[in-house]
């Protein structure tokens, strides 16, 4: 089993349109990261979000923290072509901190 | 800052060969990821490093693939005997600590045919 839910699994929408994506958890993290990838390059970090109910914005991107810190969303305003790529969430687990990535979401902006 | 170099960036070979994949962190960093991922998947973690030991392996398939980190700084990644399912893209990653964000390199994409 996934220790992150990510859904949905792919999005295909036009430009301008908004769109939410989930991370779901049955665990509390003390903090939840999101990262983007694009095609042929590795994760890059978007935000951290640390306190339950937690909302970070950035530019177009609105990122929330559950009030419980077991789950988390993204939310794209009038998606633009170049937020095409895979939306990662990510969370530190365990005695080590390993990070452990979810399955990704792949959104597909067409102009 | 220069960021995480891996190299090769591709790799072709045959079923049996084996690889080896190198990974040069950003200076200064303690923590070392190595992650494989299937295409339109997350990053699944391989083994991770505190300085030159090992913190956590536990999801390495050892019969095959070996790691290690020679002077807390480079590190090297290899599959002996390569299978067709190990065909994906290896990516290393670093941080400062244990909780810390990661900055990944491109990657090697390593087909096995």
């Amino acid at each position: 089993t996934q220790l992150l839910e990510q859904s949905p699994q792919f999005l295909s929408i036009q430009e301008g349109e908004n769109l939410t994506v989930y991370c779901n958890s049955s665990s509390v993290f003390s903090s939840l990261q999101w990262y983007r990838q694009e095609p042929g390059e590795g994760p890059v970090l978007l935000v951290t979000v640390v306190t339950g109910g937690e909302v970070k914005k950035l530019k177009r991107l609105t990122f929330q923290f559950g009030d419980a810190r077991k789950d988390s969303s993204l939310h794209i305003t009038a998606a633009q072509p170049g937020d095409t790529g895979l939306y990662l969430c990510a969370v530190h687990s365990g005695n080590t901190g390993k990070l452990i990535f979810g399955q990704g979401t792949t959104l597909q902006v067409k102009p | 800052e220069a960021g995480v170099a891996q190299s090769p960036r591709y790799k072709i070979i045959e079923k049996r060969q084996s690889v080896a994949f190198w990974c040069n962190p950003i200076s200064g960093h303690a923590t070392l990821y190595w992650y494989q991922q299937i295409l339109g998947q997350g990053p699944k973690l391989l083994i991770q490093f505190q300085n030159n030991g090992v913190v956590d392996d536990s999801q390495l398939p050892k019969d095959r693939f070996s790691a290690e980190r020679l002077k807390g700084v480079d590190s090297t990644l290899k599959i002996q005997p390569a299978k067709l399912e190990d065909s994906a893209v290896y990516l290393c990653a670093s941080g400062t600590g244990s909780q810390s964000p990661l900055h990944f390199g491109n990657g090697t994409r390593l087909t096995v045919t």
